[in-house]
């Protein structure tokens, strides 16, 4: 596509829902990053993968959070037994080359989830 | 742990006022900077990357500097116009991510 496409653009879950964001990124791109934005603060960094290999998964956090990417494509960020202070907008990105987070990154327009 | 920090959080100008937003880091060791710009409910453009060997870099009425030794940059917008109404952010690269600042609100009014 001509961009990084994510779906749903908003989520709305009751506390304790497992919820599962998807981001289709830039055709032929190489590497894929995943980022948390809470209200009013930057997106921070939860994952990294290059082709389906999840090279950096150290901003995940906790273990209710799972990313995958099985076909080096399209990427899953699941959510577990969502809480409260999960409420954010969940940034994809995607950049063409292998070399990791040096390359630009572009983003797609985002996943507002709100945990009520 | 790298630390992006932009000054000022909210700026508001009348149209045509040339404008700088700042952002510091505190660790020099960084692959390049990039500002971005949000709007609303969207995701994040690109406006300049500029690797860590570069000074500055233009697009338009946009300059974009880097001192990589300080751990400084600026955005430059010339001939502010309503359409820039926005949050500015600075992100750095570092070993394995971007790591972003909290943004600059700016509302340009007409």
């Amino acid at each position: 596509g001509a961009g990084v496409s994510q779906s749903p653009r908003y989520k709305v879950a009751k506390r304790g829902q497992d919820v599962a964001l998807r981001c289709d990124p830039i055709s032929g791109h190489v590497s894929l990053f995943w980022y948390q934005q809470a209200l009013g603060q930057g997106p921070e960094f939860l994952t990294y993968f290059q082709n389906e290999a999840q090279l950096d998964k150290s901003g995940l956090p906790s273990d209710r959070f799972f990313a995958e990417r099985p076909e080096g494509s399209v990427s899953t960020l699941k959510i577990q037994r969502t809480q409260q202070e999960d409420s954010a907008v969940y940034l994809c990105a995607s950049s063409s080359l292998a070399g990791g987070p040096e390359n630009e990154q572009f983003f797609g327009p985002g996943t507002r989830l709100t945990v009520l | 742990k790298q630390e992006v920090t932009q000054i000022p959080a909210a700026l508001s100008v009348p149209e045509g006022e040339n404008l700088v937003l700042n952002c510091s880091f505190t660790d020099s060791a960084i692959y390049n900077l990039q500002w971005f710009r949000q709007d609303p409910g969207k995701g994040l453009t690109s406006l300049l990357l500029i690797q860590s060997s570069q000074r500055e870099q233009t697009s338009g009425r946009l300059n974009a500097s880097l001192d990589k030794s300080s751990g400084r940059s600026t955005l430059y917008i010339a001939a502010s116009q309503p359409g820039d109404s926005a949050t500015y952010l600075c992100a750095v690269t570092g070993y394995s991510t971007l790591t972003f600042g909290k943004g600059t609100m700016l509302l340009v009014s007409p």
